[in-house]
């Protein structure tokens, strides 16, 4: 079946810019993340929604990330005047519920931002 | 929040079982013990979690210490395809996000 999504694959942009990143979880999972990955580390928690509620969005490094989620599907990680710094892979997992933890989180491939 | 300590780095040759540790020393009583891999240029895949008992899969086992404070990951035949970095996890974030750590990047010899 259809796994997680995200596009673009891969993004460059130059500094200053705006980025917007999509991903399109499995369909009627509930949960959705959105994590950071800088080159040779483990990926970083940013945000998280519960259908369309951003629950928690203590991740996110500064007030020029924003995220979404209008209809409870659909995410889009938005980056406003983006810094060298924020050069990373990102990734989105979505799963099913977390009122019972343990669930496993599946993850897209993730779109790779490079800023110029 | 809970962290674990891994191995930068594993070899084996295909076709051979590997044993990947996790060190965990201040797990909570109700942290589950994930493990998660990545292959490059992907996403991180989730292998299997457990609690407290050893857990079977089609992909793997977990064998958990009985005081829970480490775990080992057992791939039972090694394949090539099975080079990536292992990540051990413990729930550590209020909403179930997962905190990841450097991992465990096992390298696999035909």
């Amino acid at each position: 079946g259809a796994g997680v999504s995200q596009s673009p694959r891969y993004k460059v942009a130059k500094r200053g810019q705006d980025v917007a990143l999509r991903c399109d979880p499995i369909s009627g999972h509930v949960s959705l993340f959105w994590y950071q990955q800088a080159l040779g580390q483990g990926p970083e928690f940013l945000t998280y929604f519960q259908n369309e509620a951003q629950l928690d969005k203590s991740g996110l490094p500064s007030d020029r990330f924003f995220a979404e989620r209008p209809e409870g599907s659909v995410s889009t990680l938005k980056i406003q005047r983006t810094q060298q710094e924020d050069s990373a892979v990102y990734l989105c997992a979505s799963s099913v519920f977390l009122q019972e933890l343990g669930q496993p989180q599946h993850f897209g491939d993730g779109t790779r931002l490079s800023i110029l | 929040d809970a962290k674990t300590t891994q191995p930068n780095s594993m070899e084996s040759n295909e076709e051979e079982p590997v044993h990947l540790p996790c060190n965990h020393s201040t797990i909570s009583g109700t942290d589950y013990i994930h493990w998660y891999r990545q292959l490059p240029s992907q996403g991180p895949e989730y292998v299997i979690h457990g609690l407290t008992s050893n857990v079977n899969n089609r992909m793997a086992s977990l064998a958990i210490a009985e005081d829970r404070k480490s775990s080992t990951l057992i791939l039972h035949r090694a394949t090539l395809r099975d080079a990536a970095v292992y990540y051990c996890i413990l729930d550590g974030g209020s909403q179930g996000n997962l905190i990841f750590g450097k991992g465990t990047k096992l390298s696999v010899k035909p």
